[in-house]
């Protein structure tokens, strides 16, 4: 398709493992971005890519929490050692550019359940 | 105080009714804003840009006041399809679009 696209759409594991969600953009974006949304509540900044620039990784919450974006396209969010405050929907976003008024287009998410 | 603040809600109306949200940010320095509905279990997705004074897209109407730091979707005629959560959202521009999302206001539009 031509939109967002991540995986696993759902993710359950068990409290101390590892795990790793997918995100591939939409084809020509060079910026994306991941964020996390807890239930109720809005959306929370993790991490930004753009290009082959350093990412603005400020929002990642803790060391357990990184990313990569290889080859300027797909990108992997890792959390290690999940905790059950990591349960979240973690979304991307990806748009043609970083700056000006270029649009955020979001996938459908990863929903992730820490038992 | 959280950087974007919206009413929660709910707010249940009528079909035909009128309603508005309003949000406010603390960021004087922001740039731009945005209105993004999200439905239930599904990713947020672009309602309308807000990039200056406001603007309108058929029974939508945004207002942006830089001077009070808020921001307003105003819905007419509503639809039983309006049903969704609206997320005020304000670009700080460092640099990048650095989106702040506000948690959300729910709208639920009943017959």
């Amino acid at each position: 398709g031509a939109g967002v696209s991540q995986s696993p759409s759902n993710k359950v594991t068990e409290k101390g493992k590892d795990v790793e969600l997918r995100c591939d953009p939409i084809s020509g974006h060079t910026a994306l971005y991941w964020y996390r949304q807890s239930l109720g509540q809005g959306l929370e900044f993790l991490i930004y890519f753009q290009g082959n620039s350093a990412p603005d990784k400020s929002g990642l919450p803790s060391d357990r929490f990184s990313a990569e974006r290889t080859g300027g396209s797909v990108s992997t969010l890792t959390i290690q050692r999940t905790q059950q405050e990591d349960s979240a929907v973690y979304l991307c976003a990806s748009s043609l550019g970083g700056g000006g008024k270029n649009i955020q287009y979001f996938g459908a998410g990863t929903r992730l359940s820490v038992l | 105080r959280k950087e974007v603040e919206q009413d929660p809600g709910p707010f249940n109306v009528p079909e035909g009714a009128t309603v508005a949200f309003n949000c406010t940010y603390s960021n004087s320095a922001s740039q731009s804003f945005f209105w993004y509905r999200q439905d239930c279990r599904k990713e947020p997705k672009l309602l309308m840009s807000v990039y200056s004074s406001g603007n309108e897209d058929g029974r939508f109407t945004a207002q942006l006041n830089r001077a009070s730091q808020y921001i307003s979707l105003l819905i007419r005629d509503s639809k039983l399809s309006d049903s969704a959560t609206y997320l005020c959202v304000v670009n700080e521009l460092r640099g990048y679009n650095k989106l702040i999302f506000g948690a959300g206001t729910r709208l639920a539009v009943h017959p």
